[in-house]
């Protein structure tokens, strides 16, 4: 049973760059949701998506855009980088329902922004 | 706006000893509580997680506490075993299922 994915594992760019990172959820989940983990800090919401659309949103720029494809994996696609958008990118993926709680997390993409 | 706060960065203990992790929030609205276990390398795990009707819920050696009147919970461990070793964070869930961290406390277990 595969887990949560997530690719690239690390990426570089510069400031004013763009950036796609993927997610492949956990085998049956249909929800995905995206969260940033800087330095020395928790992971922050930043959007979730189940059936193709954005859900709900946290406290993040429209530079941050997301799409859900068919098959629920998801990008998370970041425009005009900051040198403050250096993180790690978390991907979660649960399932609609009782356990919607119950988030499996990726192992993250390191963005790195020069 | 830190609305989930883990306090303490660093907690060492004894292999064998209780481990105590501890947590505040802010927000009257969540209604769900979780930890969840982070290694290097990997994304967070979830542990144990707790309603917010209940004040207690046990997993083999974790339990977690939630005092609602003090919006306070704690995650114990015991006995502590090495591979307990890893970052712990507290998180909260609105019905809006949106989770909200802490930042997290590095446990270390001391064989």
């Amino acid at each position: 049973d595969a887990g949560v994915t997530q690719s690239p594992t690390h990426l570089i760019k510069t400031r004013g760059q763009q950036v796609t990172l993927r997610c492949s959820p956990k085998s049956g989940h249909d929800t995905v949701s995206w969260y940033q983990q800087a330095l020395g800090q928790g992971p922050q919401f930043i959007f979730q998506y189940y059936e193709e659309e954005e859900r709900q949103r946290g406290n993040f720029p429209d530079r941050f855009s997301g799409h859900q494809f068919p098959n629920y994996s998801s990008e998370l696609n970041v425009n005009a980088l900051l040198l403050g958008d250096s993180a790690l990118y978390l991907c979660a993926s649960s399932l609609i329902g009782p356990t919607v709680y119950e988030q499996y997390f990726g192992p993250g993409t390191r963005l790195t922004v020069t | 706006d830190q609305q989930v706060k883990q306090n303490s960065p660093s907690l060492s203990v004894q292999e064998g000893r209780i481990s105590i992790l501890n947590c505040d929030y802010t927000n009257s609205m969540f209604d769900y509580f979780l930890w969840y276990k982070k290694y290097p390398a990997e994304g967070p795990t979830f542990l144990i997680s707790i309603s917010s009707i209940k004040d207690k819920n046990e997993d083999g050696r974790f339990t977690v506490f939630l005092n609602k009147s003090a919006k306070h919970l704690s995650l114990h461990i015991v006995p502590s075993q090495p591979g307990d070793s890893a970052v712990y964070f507290c998180a909260a869930l609105t019905g809006a299922n949106n989770l909200f961290f802490g930042t997290g406390t590095r446990l270390t277990v001391i064989p």
